[in-house]
């Protein structure tokens, strides 16, 4: 079965820009997807189909894929990106996880 | 607004049976898959199981470690896609989402999540 690999952890100081890299097998065929999950909140959908936004989603968020790795990138970052973010993808089959990566600002 | 809405989560017994909803309204769901993801306390996003759609002649696949416990329905008509789970156990506790999708201008599949249902698993 695909497995999806995060960072457990990435820290900023406001303004500054984080990065969230995803690395794995499935990438290189399927495409990736981010979720930010704020403390006590449901996932939202930051990027679809490797970089792109849904609406209402900032242009300071933006995504990439080269071929086994996929990164979030959050520019300017904001106190309120702290929180938790996931890459997914989907197979034929089923929805494959990373752990998950906590984002702090401070 | 495009929206998802489960509920049905509950105290339970360990052994017992719960029934889990998820509604979408603001838009048809027909023609798209819909998952089922858990998220126990403090841990990450847990894939459970998923239903396609009819064209696909609702195939349903789950999560090899659920031993066959769960199954998911949908009812199109209500727009609706259920999950039963039985001889639940204490480690089934857990916020679950519904999760399924629209397609965009050019045909791409955007993803929509629900808020979660907790359900609890105790004596």
């Amino acid at each position: 079965s695909y497995e999806l690999t995060q960072p457990s952890s990435v820290s900023v100081s406001p303004g500054q820009t984080a990065r969230i890299n995803c690395s794995g097998d499935v990438l290189a065929e399927k495409y990736s997807r981010w979720l930010q999950q704020r403390p006590g909140q449901a996932p939202k959908l930051l990027i679809y189909k490797d970089s792109e936004r849904p609406s209402g989603i900032p242009e300071r968020i933006s995504g990439a894929n080269s071929r086994t790795t996929a990164t979030l990138t959050i520019s300017g970052a904001q106190v309120e990106d702290e929180g938790d973010y996931y890459c997914y993808s989907a197979t034929d089959n089923d929805l494959v996880f990373g752990g998950g990566t906590k984002l702090t600002v401070l | 607004e495009m929206l998802l809405v489960e509920s049905g989560g509950a105290l339970v017994q360990p052994g017992g049976s719960l029934r889990l909803s998820c509604a979408a309204s603001g838009f048809g769901f027909s023609d798209s898959a819909v998952h089922w993801v858990r998220q126990a306390s403090g841990k990450g996003l847990e894939w459970v199981g998923r239903i396609k759609s009819k064209a696909n002649n609702y195939a349903t696949i789950y999560d090899v470690s659920l031993e066959g416990r769960f199954t998911i329905f949908r009812d199109d008509s209500k727009n609706t896609a259920d999950l039963f789970m039985r001889s639940l156990k204490a480690e089934d506790t857990a916020v679950y989402y519904c999760s399924t999708y629209f397609f965009d201008s050019s045909g791409y599949k955007v993803d929509l999540w629900g808020q979660g249902t907790q359900v609890t698993v105790s004596s």
